[in-house]
């Protein structure tokens, strides 16, 4: 079956840094999509990656290693409003999306 | 605002009733999809529908009834659901399906509570 695992739940503090990982097994992969998600609104786009590496994008960076299944989102300098959940999603050999249950992450002062 | 709108926010209803929720992308895209989202539980794709066409069923119970008119519009109508149908319903689009780069834009949601 496909699987994508992700923490359920993170805590960190305000100007901290944060890592959240994701693992996957899925049929096939056509790169990994990083969502965030405030509560009551709609999951938006933060990133994608389909070659090995690391992509930046100011605070968030997103990693990926396709030869052990895994990627992380990495915040830096956290601040209150990053208090969301982080979705990862892999497009399947038939492209199509396979979601992880997110990972709510809590920002402290 | 993503682009896409989704009507209305927040419905209750009753196993018997019927009611529909809409969907609408101002994007220009040819992909709608349905999803189901519960509480600690990964998005479940229900419907795909590209140029119009549905491509996609993933097994959904035949109380939800989708349609789509065009490629700017979604409906997913619903009869007869159960408490366990509660749920928040995202609508999403893309430009396209089954290319590799295909982000998605998702709507609010519709928050379900059925009773």
């Amino acid at each position: 079956g496909q699987n994508i695992d992700q923490p359920t739940e993170m805590t960190a503090t305000e100007g901290a840094i944060v890592q959240i990982n994701c693992t996957y097994q899925t049929s096939g992969f056509n790169g990994l999509f990083w969502y965030q998600q405030h509560a009551g609104e709609a999951p938006t786009f933060l990133s994608y990656n389909v070659l090995d590496g690391l992509e930046e994008k100011g605070r968030f960076s997103s990693f990926l290693s396709r030869s052990k299944g895994y990627s992380y989102l990495l915040l830096k300098e956290l601040q209150m409003k990053d208090s969301a959940s982080y979705l990862c999603a892999v497009a399947d050999s038939n492209y199509q999306l396979i979601w992880g249950a997110g990972t709510k992450l809590i920002i402290k002062p | 605002e993503t682009g896409v709108t989704q009507t209305p926010r927040h419905l209750v209803m009753g196993m018997t009733n019927k009611k529909s929720l809409k969907c609408e992308q101002h994007l220009g895209h040819n992909a709608m999809y349905w999803y189901k989202q519960s509480a600690k539980k990964p998005l479940e794709l229900m419907f795909v529908y590209n140029f119009k066409e549905q491509t996609e069923n993933n097994s959904v119970p035949s109380r939800f009834s989708p349609e789509c008119p065009n490629s700017s519009h979604l409906f997913l109508h619903l009869h007869t659901l159960q408490p366990e149908d509660s749920a928040l319903y995202l609508c999403a689009s893309s430009q396209d399906v089954g290319t590799s780069y295909n982000e998605q834009f998702f709507g609010p949601g519709t928050r379900l509570t059925v009773l």
